[in-house]
C-alpha cells in the first residue's frame, strides 16, 4: 500500500516556541492531505484539510493562525503549531488521499507525538 | 455535517470468538465507509472499506455490510485472535471529501 511518512515522530519544546511537522506521501502524489488530532483514548479530530497549491480549510474551532497549514508539493504538508501551550500537548496525524484509479483511500502518517512543557 | 456514531465503545471477546462492532451514519450523501485498526501509539491502519453500491465486503476473517436505507454498517470480525486486540474506528465520507470518525471501539481478545 502507498505510504506516508511524518517527521518528527515526537517532540518536546517550552512554551511560547513554534513546532513544524512534516507530512509526506513517499510513492504517490497526494492532492489533499488531512491534518488530525488526537487526545488519549479518543477518536481523531480533523483539523483541517489541506489542498496542494491552496489554502487550507480548517475545521471549526481551529484557530487558522496558530496551526499554520502549507502544501507547497503534491507530496508535502506542513503543520506549524505557533507559540505553543501546554494544552496543544497531542498526538498529531496527518493523512493523505490517494485517488489514482478512484479508489479515494486515506492513507495515516506515523503520527507526532507534540508536549509542550 | 456529518455525525457518526459506534457501538460499542468496549468490547471484550474469548479467542476463536466473532466481535460485531456497528456505526451509524446521518448524512445520505456518505457514500464511502472505511474501517481502521489502531494500536497504541501507532497509525490508524485501513482494515476494509466498502462503497455505496455494496452490500458486503469480505476479506479472509473481517467483513463489512452496509445498509444504506438504514444508514449504518458494520464491522464483522470471526475467529478472533488476542493480536486482534486493538481500537477500531469506522469512518463515512462522500466520495473525495472529508472523513467522520466514530469514536472507536476497544477490542479486548481474551487468549
Amino acid at each position: 500500500g502507498a505510504v506516508v511518512s511524518q517527521h518528527p515522530s515526537w517532540v518536546i519544546c517550552k512554551s511560547g516556541t513554534s513546532v513544524k511537522i512534516e507530512c509526506r506521501s513517499l510513492d504517490f502524489q497526494a492532492t489533499t492531505m488531512f491534518w488530525y488530532r488526537q487526545f488519549p483514548k479518543q477518536s481523531l479530530m480533523l483539523m483541517a484539510t489541506s489542498n496542494e497549491g491552496s489554502k487550507a480549510t480548517y475545521e471549526q474551532g481551529v484557530e487558522k493562525d496558530k496551526f499554520l497549514i502549507n502544501h507547497a508539493s503534491l507530496t508535502l504538508s506542513t503543520l506549524t503549531v505557533t507559540s505553543a501551550h501546554p494544552e496543544d500537548s497531542s498526538f498529531y496525524i496527518c493523512s493523505a488521499r490517494d485517488g489514482a484509479g478512484g479508489t479515494d483511500t486515506q492513507y495515516f502518517g506515523p503520527g507526532t507525538r507534540l508536549t509542550v512543557l | 455535517g456529518e455525525n457518526v456514531e459506534q457501538h460499542p465503545s468496549t468490547l471484550s471477546v474469548q479467542e476463536g470468538d466473532s466481535a460485531v462492532i456497528k456505526c451509524t451514519y446521518s448524512d445520505s450523501a456518505s457514500n464511502y465507509f472505511p474501517w481502521y485498526k489502531q494500536e497504541l501509539g501507532k497509525r490508524p491502519q485501513l482494515i476494509i472499506d466498502i462503497r455505496s453500491n455494496v452490500g458486503e465486503k469480505k476479506d479472509q476473517r473481517i467483513a463489512v455490510t452496509l445498509n444504506k436505507t438504514a444508514k449504518h454498517f458494520s464491522l464483522h470480525i470471526t475467529e478472533t485472535q488476542p493480536e486482534d486486540s486493538a481500537v477500531y474506528f469506522c469512518a463515512a465520507s462522500i466520495y473525495a471529501g472529508k472523513s467522520t470518525f466514530g469514536d472507536g471501539t476497544t477490542l479486548t481478545v481474551k487468549p
